[in-house]
């Protein structure tokens, strides 16, 4: 299955605790994107991504939270100190080229608890 | 800006019937690419179709067929004689060419329901 890969599927963090989800694209793209769906909600972006580079990260919340997508390894969504409003599902996307041409292609998601 | 209306929150319906899903969106762009994309009960999200501004003939595949109409910016999705397999979550999504090139926006999403 060459499909997004998304890790973990689950996680439950309590207040103050750290929160990486990781997100391994599609083989042969190279641009990542982050959503939020909220609970009951449709996905809103966060940011997109290339290889070492941040590309747009207007839809990013200002403090605690912060992406990379490393020359090697899967893209990383990073939220520090997390509180009960960070809980949500977490989806990323990737694509081969740019998003205006080509579909966005989704993982299955990380469903973030915070206690 | 760019906005994507799902009027209908949620639809139930009787297995075989046939169900149409709004989506109304707004756009300045001249360019832009129309989705949708459905979220079963497990929670992926599994792309559908793809839809460029320039093309407006209907899509049929299967029982889902699609009409879009720029005329009244909507791209709205039919499933025919639908199934419970069918229930899920629907969502509308645009992406511009010149405006937010790089990010979808989705709709609040449509809750469709099949019943036995």
């Amino acid at each position: 299955n060459a499909g997004v890969m998304q890790n973990p599927r689950h996680l439950v963090r309590r207040r103050g605790q750290e929160a990486r989800l990781r997100c391994s694209p599609m083989k042969g793209h190279s641009h990542v994107y982050w959503y939020r769906q909220l609970p009951e909600e449709g996905l809103k972006f966060m940011v997109y991504l290339q290889k070492e580079n941040i590309i747009d990260e207007s839809g990013m919340p200002k403090e605690r939270f912060s992406a990379e997508f490393p020359k090697e390894g899967p893209s990383i969504l990073r939220i520090q100190q997390v509180v009960r409003g960070d809980s949500a599902a977490y989806f990323c996307a990737s694509s081969p080229r740019y998003a205006r041409t080509d579909t966005q292609y989704f993982g299955p998601g990380t469903r973030l608890t915070v206690l | 800006a760019q906005k994507v209306t799902q009027a209908q929150t949620e639809i139930s319906v009787v297995e075989k019937e046939d169900v149409t899903l709004d989506c109304v969106y707004e756009t300045r762009d001249t360019t832009y690419y129309l989705f949708w994309y459905k979220q079963p009960p497990s929670g992926e999200l599994v792309f559908l179709i793809r839809r460029n501004s320039f093309d407006e003939q209907n899509e049929i595949s299967g029982r889902y067929s699609w009409n879009f109409q720029k005329s009244t910016s909507s791209f709205n999705f039919t499933i025919t004689a639908s199934q419970v397999v069918d229930s899920a979550v629907y969502f509308c999504a645009l992406s511009g060419i010149i405006q937010g090139a790089q990010k979808l926006v989705f709709g609040q999403g449509t809750r469709l329901t099949i019943n036995p």
